[in-house]
Order: structure tokens, then sequence, then C-alpha cells
């Protein structure tokens, strides 16, 4: 049973340009988060989806980011016109429900370099 | 709003001694979930230990046992018998118990294991 699949490993842009992060959750799991980790940090949420949904997107900033869960396909979070800033690792994690027992597994991540 | 603090950025530990991570929390929910993910730096997010709120038995998964004080919130993370691969990022993460599930993370501990 595959895991979270993330890709790229590693993603290199120049400023200015757009960033594509892609993520397959489990088989079978419906609810994706991505997570933002800056170096020497720890993880921060930044958006909650289910199929077709944004459910939660408290976490990503208003401008240049936007995330999407279509019904065929991988999520992918879309950053443009990147900045120096956006440097980071970004995560990954799948469940199947929210049901409280359920834990999340996460993807290995994609680090994103701006130079 | 939750937070989660580890007062530890480094721990050092002696192989097959027994190491003790701190995690402290704060939230106004009674419903709510604790974990514990490892990062070794292939950069993996590993989930170790879990523990639900509402459970007043500490939770253990072989060498890996919590010391959980909900009046305290405090979430602690003990290694016994420390091995090499031990060596890696602790992350403490909270996860409300409502919907929303997303995940509140520490910015965690460095474990170093001497050999």
């Amino acid at each position: 049973n595959a895991g979270v699949m993330q890709n790229p490993r590693h993603l290199v842009r120049r400023r200015g340009q757009e960033a594509r992060l892609r993520c397959s959750p489990m088989k079978g799991h419906s609810h994706v988060y991505w997570y933002r980790q800056l170096p020497e940090e720890g993880l921060k949420f930044m958006v909650y989806l289910q199929k077709e949904n944004i459910i939660d997107e408290s976490g990503m900033p208003k401008e240049r980011f936007s995330a999407e869960f279509p019904k065929e396909g991988p999520s992918i979070l879309r950053i443009q016109q990147v900045v120096r800033g956006d440097s980071a690792a970004y995560f990954c994690a799948s469940s199947p429900t929210v049901v409280r027992t359920q834990p999340q597994h996460f993807g290995d991540g994609t680090r994103l370099s701006i130079l | 709003a939750q937070t989660v603090t580890q007062s530890q950025p480094e721990m050092s530990v002696q192989e097959a001694e027994t190491v003790t991570l701190s995690c402290t929390y704060d939230t106004s929910e009674s419903d709510y979930y604790l974990f514990w993910y490892k990062q070794p730096p292939s950069r993996q997010m590993i989930l170790v230990i879990r523990q639900e709120a509402y459970k007043q038995q500490n939770a253990t998964e072989n060498r890996f046992s919590v010391n959980f004080q909900k009046a305290a919130k405090s979430f602690s993370l003990k290694i016994s018998d420390s091995q090499l691969g031990d060596a890696a990022m602790y992350f403490c993460a909270y996860r409300s118990g409502g919907s929303q599930g997303n995940l509140i993370f520490g910015k965690g501990t460095k474990l170093s294991v001497k050999p």
C-alpha cells in the first residue's frame, strides 16, 4: 500500500517564477493537509482540503498561494511569483477521515529553493 | 488559539540510556489528541506515539512512552534503551478533537545519541 507521494522531491525556481507542488494521498484517503517547514522550525499548517473543496485555508498566505484537490488527480499547491522567503520544505499529509483515532500520514516533502 | 512549546532545542543521550523530551501545550479544549513525530535527516515525518486526552493511561510503543499530565498540560516523551537510529528531530503536536483535524507543532528538539 503506497504511502503519501509528493513530487518533486526538490524544486528550484528563480524569483518571479511559479512553483507547483503535487501530493497524491494514500489510497482511500480523501482528506489532504499542507504544511510548511521553515529552516529550524516546526511544521506550520497551511490548508486543509477534501475532494473538490477547500475546508480551511486559514494558514495560507492570502496572496500568491493557492491549493486544489480535484476529483481526479493529485492535490496541487501553487505558489505564484515566488520570492526568497518561500524557500522551505512543504509537506503533505492525508487521512481517511477526521475521525479522532486516525493519524495523519505524511509524505517525504518537497524542498523548494528560490534562487 | 492553541500553542505547543518544546523548551529543549537540543538534547543528548548515551546509547542504551534513557532520555525524556519535554512538551507543554496551551488549550481551553477538553477534547484533543497529542502526538510525537520523529524527523530523521531524511526529512520524513514518522509518527512515534499518540495520546487521546480522554484516556488517563499513558501511551506506550515499545521503547517509547509518554507522561501525560492533563492538568499541567504536559506531554513528555521518554525513550528507553536509546539507539543510534533514534537520533533525529522530535516534534510534539496537538490536534483538536473538532472537525478540522490540522496539527499544531512545536519547534522541535534535536536529539543526538552518543555511541
